[in-house]
């Protein structure tokens, strides 16, 4: 079965440059999320998108923006790279539904990582 | 503030032996529970999940979570751990009507021949 995939898997940049970790879901998955998981620690939520719009807000910085575009990929783009910025990021794919007004996501599946280390 | 508490970072067991993986959480509401396991530089592999219904729920590779609402536990089991088991699990919760995880700080199963 098609998993979720990132690009690249790893990156290497300087302090105050630019980095771009893309991600693409699962086929039919509409929620994308994006997490930071820092050296022996866990994953700590970022944000995710709901067909396209932001969905929901964690802990990014305002150094960092995301987007999911038209085909659901999704693009998280980090600006100013500090030395703390360096970590494994995951991108999770889900399918998400509204039922009785409510909003439920179901289980979210992880991409292998891509480990983006600052120097 | 929501949280995930695995009050173990290690866990050893003989192989051959059961294994329970500790998980208790303060959420409000009905979340969503769930066991991933994570091996070394990969990413994290989903193994169950409770919604509702049975408090007993099975997911992959023998493994088992029994879902308790009065202690606000989640506690990962297997009946018969193997050398192959030996990771990093972390427990997840997904707040009701939220998109997000809230993950315990992982516990590293080692299983020993």
């Amino acid at each position: 079965a098609a998993g979720v995939i990132q690009s690249p898997r790893h990156l290497i940049k300087e302090k105050r440059e630019t980095a771009t970790l893309k991600c693409y879901p699962i086929p039919r998955h509409d929620t994308v999320y994006w997490y930071q998981q820092g050296p022996g620690q866990d994953p700590q939520f970022l944000i995710s998108f709901y067909e396209k719009m932001q969905s929901d807000k964690g802990s990014i910085p305002d150094r960092f923006s995301a987007q999911q575009f038209s085909d659901y990929h999704s693009e998280l783009n980090m600006s100013s790279l500090e030395l703390g910025d360096s970590a494994l990021y995951f991108c999770a794919s889900s399918l998400s539904s509204v039922a009785s007004g409510r909003f439920r996501t179901d289980t979210q599946y992880f991409g292998p990582g891509t480990r983006l280390t600052v120097l | 503030a929501q949280s995930v508490a695995q009050p173990e970072d290690q866990v050893n067991v003989a192989e051959g032996n059961p294994l329970t993986v500790k998980c208790t959480y303060s959420v409000s509401g009905n979340p969503y529970l769930f066991w991933y396991v994570q091996y070394p530089n990969r990413g994290l592999q989903f193994l169950l999940k409770y919604i509702t219904g049975d408090n007993l729920v099975k997911g992959s590779y023998g493994f088992e979570a029994e879902f308790n609402k009065s202690q606000t536990s989640f506690h990962l089991k297997k009946p018969s751990a193997l050398v192959s088991d030996s990771a990093l699990y972390f427990c997840a919760v997904n707040p009701s009507g939220t998109y997000k995880y809230i993950f315990g700080t992982g516990t590293r199963l080692k299983v020993l021949a």
